[in-house]
């Protein structure tokens, strides 16, 4: 079945940008997902990328697609205290698949130093 | 429309016992998604429900577990004879489809916790 993979855990300090990588194993995903979760809180979805797309910027958050390697990964510029949570990384099952589910990685924990 | 809700926010029960949980999804997003996560981990794919149809179960989804929606709009998931292995925050999630679906929307979780 489809996979996907972070690093479990990443230390800033406040101010420095962070990057956190991912890589998923279904070659067919059309979109992936970067999503947020605060202790005790459900997932804020932060940004996407389709396929066809190698970078998408939004504001201090950075999305790059290696599809070839089946790399993404997420950049936060400016990090801040309050960026401090889980950051989890999903693959959407592309239509080859027939899925209509997401396939989310470990989460990398984001500790962000003042 | 504030989101996805779910209902209870926190569940404590004993082994044996059945539990139901009720999620609403944004009034206009036909698909509904039921995930479980456990501590360390990132969410699990249960099922989805296209309108009132379920188009997908998970092999993670055992016979003591049933899913509905029966008016294409809130969805209840049931366990029976919980097991201490049950024990999960229980996310729902909702989108709108057309050719492809572009972000989903979760509620802020059920925490079972089995005894």
């Amino acid at each position: 079945g489809e996979d996907v993979e972070q690093s479990l855990f990443l230390s800033v300090r406040e101010g420095d940008s962070s990057v956190i990588n991912c890589t998923y194993t279904d070659s067919s995903s059309t979109y992936l997902y970067w999503y947020k979760q605060e202790p005790g809180a459900g997932l804020q979805l932060l940004t996407y990328i389709f396929s066809n797309m190698d970078m998408k910027q939004d504001q201090r958050l950075t999305v790059l697609l290696n599809k070839k390697d089946k790399h993404l990964s997420l950049r936060i510029a400016d990090t801040q205290t309050g960026d401090s949570a889980i950051y989890f990384c999903a693959s959407e099952g592309g239509m080859d698949t027939g899925r209509r589910a997401l396939t989310f990685g470990s989460g990398t924990r984001l500790q962000v130093q003042p | 429309d504030t989101g996805v809700s779910q209902n209870p926010r926190h569940k404590i029960t004993k082994r044996g016992q059945n539990v139901t949980f009720r999620c609403d999804p944004i009034s206009e997003h036909n698909r509904l998604y039921w995930y479980r996560q456990t501590l360390g981990q990132g969410p699990e794919f249960l099922t989805y429900f296209q309108n009132e149809a379920q188009l997908e179960k998970s092999r993670l989804l055992s016979d003591r577990f049933s899913a509905e929606r029966p008016k294409g709009s809130f969805s209840t998931l049931e366990i029976q004879r919980t097991e201490q292995g049950d024990s999960a925050m229980y996310l729902c999630a909702s989108s709108f489809q057309m050719l492809q679906t572009i972000g989903y929307t979760f509620g802020s979780g059920t925490r079972l916790t089995v005894v």
